[in-house]
């Protein structure tokens, strides 16, 4: 079936860095965008990253600019979510979602990941 | 930055009852817009995209509307399972940004 699953995730100094893993299986990996989303705890949603099919567009929300890198190894069917200079904020769930695109219509993020959990702290 | 304001915070209603939840956007994204429900513990689940379009299995009591900077998710009546966090999320440029949530209580 259809599945997401992240991994990385753990306890990491300020300062630090993390990287990310999602799996993706049951669907054609390369035909998809793929996003980061993230939850602080008992906060809302905050999307992070998203990388285009070939990894030639990415783009990034202001807050982790210059600190995370979003990447995809197609051949592996895994998307990546290098974090450095980690900081307190940084904490949260990290999920991982997919995006059918077209310019016309935005389909949403219709799979997500069960997400993996960052806590940074000294 | 595109933003997202989400109205009200809270919802209090009945099971029964007509929700009607608001998302406002900074600057129009035509019909780029998309609701979530999330409920505790649980994984976001996309229920509208391209601002009016039910996904496949999402119950004929939700729907949405809207276009530019205005868009509605509607329940039409509210069924237990219902009471939940709602989130907006837009595409304008390739850039995404979420709303900042709905949440539905029973009331």
């Amino acid at each position: 079936q259809v599945q997401l699953v992240e991994s990385g995730g753990g306890v990491v100094q300020p300062g630090r860095s993390l990287r990310l893993s999602c799996a993706a299986s049951g669907f054609t990996f390369s035909n998809y965008v793929m996003h980061w989303v993230r939850q602080a705890p008992g906060k809302g949603l905050e999307w992070v990253a998203v990388m285009w099919f070939e990894g030639t567009n990415k783009d990034y929300a202001d807050s982790v600019k210059g600190r995370f890198t979003i990447s995809r190894d197609n051949s592996e069917n895994t998307v990546f979510l290098q974090m450095n200079s980690l900081r307190a904020e940084d904490t949260a769930v990290y999920y991982c979602a997919r995006e059918s695109v077209s310019r016309a219509y935005f389909y949403g993020l219709d799979v997500w990941g069960q997400g993996t959990t960052v806590t940074v702290s000294s | 930055e595109i933003v997202l304001t989400q109205s009200p915070a809270t919802l209090s209603l009945s099971p029964g009852e007509r929700a009607t939840l608001s998302c406002r956007t900074s600057q129009s994204v035509s019909s780029f817009l998309g609701w979530y429900q999330q409920k505790p513990g649980q994984v976001p689940r996309l229920l509208i995209f391209d601002a009016s379009t039910r996904v496949t299995g999402i119950p004929a009591r939700f729907s949405g509307s809207g276009s530019g900077t205005d868009f509605t998710l509607t329940i039409s009546s509210l069924e237990p399972e219902d009471f939940a966090v709602y989130y907006c999320q837009q595409r304008s440029n390739w850039q995404y940004t979420f709303g900042q949530g709905t949440k539905l209580e029973i009331k």
